[in-house]
């Protein structure tokens, strides 16, 4: 019940693509969804983040759609560039504990 | 500090050693993790830190794994008679209060068992 699972383990998208990342999780009492974007050599960064009592957040060329009634919420990248190709990791929790992420998914833009 | 700061950066040991990874979160960070990343795979977690509440500790995969936090400031990450299957990337990450606000990562530290 504390697991979020992710899909696709890896994802090509051509320059300008959309690119979509969906994960799943099964605790209804995780209320805080975030997307982290991770480059090589690096710690993940945030990049985007919703709570459950809204169903789509959009900052700039990302986008998370939440469906709380199946459990699941996904992200979007518009017009996808060759700086997005990162691997992303969702991730879910709740106010007393702790972030579980995903097995994070690589994505590749091809010029 | 800027960010949160991890040391060493990178680490070779000699199986059967012990190892301190250590972790400085960002000032008035109350909430503190500790990730395994092995290459190409995801975070696994280890060990979370939430003010003066007891840890998190569901993750620690052996019991030669064991972490400590002093109040609100450094952590550090031990691993005792390491094996090589230990060899991984360990990241760090704090927040401002808990589970629900944004954590910053680390660099993390690349431990390599020879």
């Amino acid at each position: 019940q504390q697991q979020v699972k992710q899909s696709p383990q890896s994802l090509i998208v051509q320059k300008g693509g959309i690119s979509i990342i969906n994960c799943a999780y099964e605790n209804t009492a995780f209320d805080y969804f975030p997307w982290y974007q991770q480059f090589p050599g690096k710690g993940p960064a945030l990049l985007i983040a919703i709570r459950p009592d809204v169903s789509e957040k959009k900052e700039g060329r990302f986008t998370i759609s939440f469906n709380k009634s199946a459990k699941q919420f996904s992200l979007h990248i518009m017009d996808s560039q060759p700086g997005d190709s990162a691997t992303y990791f969702c991730a879910a929790s709740r106010a007393t504990g702790k972030l579980i992420f995903g097995q994070g998914t690589t994505l590749q833009v091809k010029p | 500090g800027a960010g949160v700061s991890q040391s060493p950066s990178n680490k070779v040991t000699e199986k059967g050693k012990d190892v301190e990874l250590r972790c400085d979160p960002i000032s008035g960070h109350t909430a503190l993790y500790w990730y395994r990343q092995r290459l190409g795979q995801g975070l696994e977690f280890l060990i979370y830190f939430q003010g003066n509440s007891a840890p998190d500790k569901s993750g620690l995969p052996s019991d030669r794994f064991s972490a400590e936090r002093t109040g609100e400031s450094v952590s550090t990450l031990t691993i005792q008679r390491t094996q090589q299957e230990d060899s991984a990337v360990y990241l760090c990450a704090s927040s401002l209060r808990n589970g629900n606000t944004e954590a910053f990562f680390g660099q993390g530290t690349r431990l390599t068992v020879v």
